[in-house]
């Protein structure tokens, strides 16, 4: 059964880069019918699509408009995850950080969610 | 301020039907794209309860049932109970944004 586990820091400082890693357990991040995708939830801006990575005979990403400049999201094939990298935050992006993988158009099943905070 | 409008609460007695209904454009649900709904309970992450408009993923009760027409969709709750007590998020594709929206989650309390 597919688990998804999110680690990463839960505190980071303002203009300083957010990275979360998501180890993927029984998929493969290079599965070529599934993408692997960020999604965050805060109070004011609710539930919000970040971006994915999937692999097709090769690696690609798309990102959501809000976050492009901002964004990268990594799979690290070696050890069956993938990473989001989230950089010049504010405090504005503080909310829970989910990963999730997408077989077609929607998530299922969810990370267990990483409430990361913006503050000095 | 999400793409796809949901009413912030719904409530009902056990036992009861309730429905909470998702608006979204011409650029997301009325242009074709599916509509799927999510279950999050308190301090959990989001659950898959439909797919694909209309369909129950393995395990969830069909007491859960979705339907769309144009530019909106729909999730009817029969039977209410008051484990399914949540909040409850529709999501579809919207091409002017390129990307994947959610709507801004209803509050279901069962009385």
């Amino acid at each position: 059964q597919l688990q998804l586990q999110q680690s990463g820091p839960g505190l980071v400082t303002p203009s300083q880069t957010l990275s979360l890693t998501c180890a993927i357990s029984g998929d493969s991040v290079s599965r070529n019918t599934a993408a692997w995708n960020w999604i965050r939830q805060s109070p004011s801006s609710g539930l919000e699509w970040l971006g994915r990575t999937y692999y097709r005979s090769r690696w690609y990403t798309d990102y959501a408009v809000s976050v492009k400049s901002r964004i990268r999201i990594n799979p690290d094939t070696s050890k069956n995850q993938f990473s989001l990298h989230l950089n010049s935050v504010t405090p504005e992006d503080t909310a829970v950080y989910y990963c999730a993988r997408a077989l077609y158009d929607w998530f299922d099943p969810w990370g267990q969610g990483t409430l990361v905070t913006v503050s000095s | 301020q999400s793409v796809l409008t949901q009413p912030p609460s719904v409530s009902g007695a056990p036992g009861q039907r309730v429905t909470i209904s998702c608006t979204g454009s011409s650029s997301n649900i009325g242009a074709g794209y599916e509509v799927h709904w999510y279950q999050q309970l308190p301090g959990t992450a989001p659950k898959l309860l439909i797919y694909g408009n209309n369909n129950r993923p393995s395990g969830v009760l069909d007491r859960f049932s979705g339907s769309k027409s144009g530019t909106s969709a729909s999730l009817a709750i029969t039977g209410l109970q008051a484990e399914d007590e949540a909040d409850y998020y529709c999501q579809s594709y919207d091409s002017s944004l390129s990307g994947w929206v959610f709507g801004g989650g209803t509050k279901l309390t069962v009385l």
